[in-house]
Order: structure tokens, then C-alpha cells, then sequence
């Protein structure tokens, strides 16, 4: 089966903090991509992968970084955390074309 | 830029079919996917369907591709109570095959 292992489920930072989203694949996928989901909004792109090393700006990038320096792991950077970056953060990998995997998702909070 | 559209509700009684529906913006996209979010759960695939495809069927699934007007639909025969969940309709584009999802639609089943 193809695990995508989220970090955390759970996570409370505070304002201004540098939180880190960690999330590994074991399929040797080449794609890995973070979203974050939000009631009547549903997944928006944050990064994208398609390489190690590479990314992609997707959609909502502001205030996010990535980093990819192992093909079985991509790390979402929130390099000062806000309140309005609270969210349900999911990590999914695929093989090019094919059926994207989704880890278990992070539920953050930034009080 | 791309985008995918789908309304946000649908409430169905049990044993009906449910027609759940999406439009898209990119005419090159090669794949769309319907995925399943159950309560507290991550992201599943319920099917998929090439772009050169019309129609797929899958059990109690059927896929409609409408490529002309960009529309896809997802239709669900016997509608139980386990189908409730939020079915988000995605699709492949750009030259890195992002992947870019709807808002998801909630559908709820009532006796």
C-alpha cells in the first residue's frame, strides 16, 4: 500500500512563529504537492514538487515556502505563522498522470 | 488560469441517483478525477477518466466528459447512506501536471 505520512495531526503555534510541515512518501513518487483546505473553499494549492529540488508556485504560495532535497520528503515552511494561515493542511504524491495519494492531513491552529 | 467549478451542496433520499457536477477551465487537461472525503478522513479516489474518454462506468459510478463544454458529472445509482461524504472533481494541468481541485461538492443522504 502507499503510505503519505504527515508529521502531525494535530498543531498549535503561535503568531510570528517558523512552523514546519513535514510529510513522506514510500512510493518513489515524482510529484508531491501541499494544499490547504478551508470550509466552501476546498483544496488550494499551495507547492508543488515535480523533482527533487524543484517547485512550483501553485495558487496560494504567499507566506509559504517548501524544500525538497529527498525525493520521499516534502517540507511546507510557514516562515512566520499568522492567524489566518489556521487551516487543514494536506500532503498528497503521484506518479506523474496517476492516482495522487493523500497523507491523513495536519490540522493547524495559530492562536 | 485554470479553474474547476462545483456547486457546494446536494441532498439526495436514499435509493436515488445523485448527479454530482463540475466544470473546468483547462481544455488540455489529459486526466480528471472525482475524489471522496469522508468525515475525519483524508482524500480517496473514486474514479477517473482519460480526456479522450466520453463515458466510463464503474458499478454505481458513471462519469460523463462533456469536453466541448468542459463539464464533467459524476453519477451515483442507489444512493446509500455511506455515499455522504464531499466529492471534490480535480483535474491535471500545465506542463508539470499540476493538480487542481474544485471546492467539493457535500452531498447528504436522507431516509
Amino acid at each position: 500500500d502507499v503510505k503519505v505520512t504527515q508529521s502531525s495531526r494535530y498543531l498549535v503555534k503561535r503568531t510570528g512563529e517558523k512552523v514546519f510541515l513535514e510529510c513522506v512518501q514510500d512510493m518513489d513518487h515524482e510529484n508531491m504537492f501541499w494544499y490547504r483546505q478551508d470550509p466552501g473553499l476546498g483544496l488550494r494549492l499551495i507547492y508543488f514538487s515535480y523533482d527533487v529540488k524543484m517547485k512550483e508556485k501553485g495558487d496560494i504560495p504567499e507566506g509559504y515556502s517548501v524544500s525538497r532535497e529527498k525525493k520521499e520528503r516534502f517540507s511546507l515552511i510557514l516562515e512566520s505563522a499568522s492567524t489566518n494561515q489556521t487551516s487543514m493542511y494536506l500532503c498528497a504524491s503521484s506518479l506523474r498522470n496517476v492516482e495522487a495519494f493523500f497523507g491523513q492531513g495536519t490540522r493547524l491552529t495559530v492562536v | 488560469g485554470e479553474d474547476v467549478e462545483q456547486s457546494l451542496f446536494l441532498s439526495v433520499r436514499e435509493g436515488d441517483s445523485s448527479v454530482i457536477n463540475c466544470t473546468y477551465t483547462d481544455s488540455s487537461s489529459t486526466y480528471l478525477y472525482w475524489y471522496k472525503q469522508e468525515p475525519g478522513a483524508g482524500l480517496q479516489l473514486l474514479t477517473y477518466i482519460f480526456s479522450n474518454m466520453d463515458m466510463k462506468q464503474d458499478q454505481r459510478l458513471t462519469v460523463l466528459l462533456n469536453k466541448k463544454d468542459k463539464h464533467l458529472s459524476l453519477r451515483i445509482a442507489d444512493t446509500q447512506t455511506g455515499d455522504s461524504a464531499i466529492y471534490f472533481c480535480a483535474e491535471i494541468t500545465g506542463g508539470y501536471n499540476k493538480l487542481i481541485f474544485g471546492a467539493g461538492t457535500r452531498l447528504a443522504v436522507h431516509p
